[in-house]
């Protein structure tokens, strides 16, 4: 059985930093790209990073281009994301997702929250 | 940035009934599409990729169609469980976009 697991997320102050983490089981980790996708309370899905299987091609929304850095440990069948300078708007459900083919968001964890508040 | 445009952005339905959705894209993107049912306090559901191509294990009533710009998403008749809201995703280009979303309810 496929399962992706978040954890990392918590309450912190704007300007402060989180990593958070995803774990997968179930599949070939090390050939599946993956991404992170948010989803602030009560609004839509916003695509936020995407990471190449071999970490070659890493991509970012505009949102957190320059703060978030997206990385992958295919020892550990783990996926990161390091987020810096936390804004309040940074407020949301995160999401890591296992991308199978072209507009194949497949697998998806159950999400981890981040509440930046001062 | 592709924009992707859902509508409507709600609908009222009665289970038996067919609905579609509609998602247009701000420019073209092949067919290089896909549809998820979220429903409340869950992850979202991959029902459609590549436009058309029904995602294992996803009842046979989803279907998708469309390429280009424009793009549907028709559940043949409505059930219960289908009552959820619905987004289209584009990763034709990067960075990958989602509709608003569709919230589908009961009538």
């Amino acid at each position: 059985e496929v399962q992706l697991v978040e954890s990392g997320g918590g309450l912190v102050q704007p300007g402060d930093s989180l990593r958070l983490s995803c774990v997968a089981s179930g599949f070939t980790f090390s050939s599946s790209p993956m991404n992170w996708v948010r989803q602030a309370p009560g609004k839509g899905l916003e695509w936020i990073s995407y990471l190449s299987s071999s970490s070659s091609t890493e991509k970012y929304a505009e949102s957190v281009e320059g703060r978030f850095t997206i990385s992958r440990d295919n020892a550990r069948n783990s996926l990161y994301l390091q987020m810096n300078s936390l804004r309040v708007e940074d407020t949301a459900l995160y999401y890591c997702a296992r991308r199978a083919k072209i507009a194949a968001l497949d697998h998806w964890g159950q999400g981890t929250l981040v509440t930046v508040t001062s | 940035a592709i924009q992707m445009t859902q509508s409507p952005s709600s609908l009222s339905a009665s289970v038996g009934d067919r609905v579609t959705i509609t998602c247009r894209a701000s420019q073209g993107i092949r067919s290089d599409l896909g549809w998820y049912q979220q429903k409340p306090g869950k992850a979202p559901n991959l029902l459609i990729y590549a436009a058309s191509t029904l995602q294992s294990g996803v009842p046979s009533r989803f279907s998708g169609s469309g390429s280009g710009t424009e793009f549907t998403l028709t559940i043949s008749s409505l059930q219960p469980e289908d009552f959820a809201t619905y987004y289209c995703q584009q990763d034709y280009s990067y960075p990958v976009t989602f509709g608003q979303g569709t919230k589908v309810e009961i009538k």
